[in-house]
């Protein structure tokens, strides 16, 4: 198994550039989720999905789309990049959200 | 909505010695306490949880605590050794009703050889 594979790794984008982050997991879990991480915050979460169709906003939605069409994929859009969504993010999968998440190995995301 | 706050920001401790991360949490809802390492560069990676149900849980060097009653929980790692140097998160989730996972902001532990 891949576990969570995220991609691209990194990206650099301009203000007002849209972007979509990609993440892919093979472990057939419901759960899914997107996170920021910034230096001092921790990890925030973004969006999140208990199974497909089904998607609620995190704590920081604002700025960031989701769909989940498939229990596998779970990608994240960026409308209209700003400098401050520069940050890195995870993916994360688990059976339930009460459970062990798996994280995929982050997308450093640049907007200049 | 849920709220947890992790304390210290930064621990360093003598390698041998033991260290102790404390989490509070807002949502009496929460039933899931994971707790998550991460080296520099990686990905956060588990390495002890709790449910509700237990007060206490033990790993080899690491252990975890709950009081549910005070709506807070701990890490304790004894013997540390230089490769537990990474930063810890506590977290907290709620299985019904919300189904978020809640993350604290963070412990830099650094073990001094």
């Amino acid at each position: 198994n891949a576990g969570v594979t995220q991609t691209p790794k990194f990206q650099v984008l301009k203000t007002g550039q849209s972007m979509t982050l990609q993440c892919a997991q093979d472990m057939n879990h419901e759960y899914m989720s997107w996170y920021r991480q910034d230096p001092g915050m921790g990890l925030r979460l973004i969006h999140y999905s208990v199974g497909a169709g089904i998607t609620d906003q995190g704590e920081v939605p604002n700025g960031y789309n989701v769909s989940r069409s498939t229990t596998e994929d779970f990608p994240l859009r960026l409308l209209s990049a700003a400098p401050s969504q520069t940050s890195v993010y995870f993916c994360a999968s688990s059976l339930q959200a009460d459970r062990p998440q798996h994280f995929g190995d982050g997308t450093r995301l640049s907007i200049l | 909505g849920e709220n947890v706050e992790q304390h210290p920001s930064t621990l360093s401790v003598q390698e041998g010695d033991s260290a102790v991360i404390k989490c509070t949490y807002s949502d009496s809802a929460s039933n899931y306490f994971p707790w998550y390492k991460q080296e520099l560069g990686k990905r956060p990676q588990l390495i002890i949880d709790i449910r509700s149900n237990v007060g206490e849980k033990k790993d080899q060097r690491i252990a975890v605590t709950l009081n549910k009653t005070a709506k807070h929980f701990s890490l304790h790692i004894t013997e540390t050794q230089p490769e537990d140097s990474a930063v810890y998160f506590c977290a907290a989730s709620i299985g019904t009703g919300g189904f978020k996972t809640i993350f604290g902001a963070g412990t830099r532990l650094f073990v001094k050889a």
